[in-house]
């Protein structure tokens, strides 16, 4: 079985800082995506970043990056120079042998003014 | 542009009743979703498809059912609707049958049950 952790329910930050959001998995695949999705106040589902497991290079994509460290089955995400629109709740999921996604349970960051 | 779509985007029914909620995509995916999402449990997986006459179960499929007699759609039926069943439902596809692709998500749609 397959799943997904993410420890942190709720978090806040200040605009203009860097905030982490941490998750952990598990799986017994060897081929698996992560990824990292934002689901703002108007529900619609966004990808914000995935990274490959056999890319050790940590996948970045503008203000937004991860630190995935295999061994530790583990897969954070960076946001820097937090803005007022990044408020949302932003969910963990690994991608596997099924296709189908496994996600955590969210965290729900507010960025303050 | 193409396109994910949910119908209705609110819903509610009363116990005991049948109902189906439609996804429509208009990418040609192969791969559809069907996910629900509750406070407190992130989404959960209900069935997926893989293609055209494809249907497999989910992690929550019990009380639902699903058909997939062409690409665009994946309609999701609640064969009779129980409070539990409360909840907001994604429809989601993806290209192909590749470990990577991004899923593309629906609007949602919020089904209450009385």
């Amino acid at each position: 079985a397959q799943t997904v952790t993410q420890s942190q329910p709720e978090m806040s930050v200040q605009e203009a800082e860097t905030v982490t959001l941490s998750c952990t998995y598990d799986t017994s695949e060897n081929n698996y995506y992560l990824f990292w999705y934002k689901q703002p106040p108007s529900r619609q589902m966004i990808l914000v970043i995935r990274q490959e497991a056999y890319k050790q290079q940590n996948a970045t994509e503008n203000r937004f990056s991860v630190n995935f460290q295999k061994a530790a089955k583990s897969f954070s995400l960076k946001i820097s120079d937090s803005q007022l629109g990044d408020t949302a709740m932003y969910f963990c999921a690994l991608s596997s042998s099924g296709y189908a996604l496994n996600f955590g349970k969210g965290t729900s960051l507010l960025v303050t003014p | 542009d193409a396109e994910i779509t949910q119908s209705p985007r609110h819903k509610i029914t009363e116990t005991g009743r049948q109902v189906t909620l439609a996804c429509h995509q208009t990418w040609n995916h192969n791969n559809m979703f069907w996910y629900r999402q509750d406070l407190g449990h992130g989404l959960r997986l209900i069935h997926y498809s893989y293609g055209v006459q494809d249907t497999n179960k989910g992690e929550v499929s019990d009380g639902y059912s699903v058909s997939r007699s062409n690409t665009e759609d994946l309609p999701l039926t609640l064969e009779s609707a129980a409070s539990s069943q409360t909840s907001v439902y994604f429809c989601a596809s993806s290209p192909g049958l590749a470990v990577n692709n991004e899923q593309f998500f629906g609007p949602g749609t919020r089904l209450t049950v009385l």
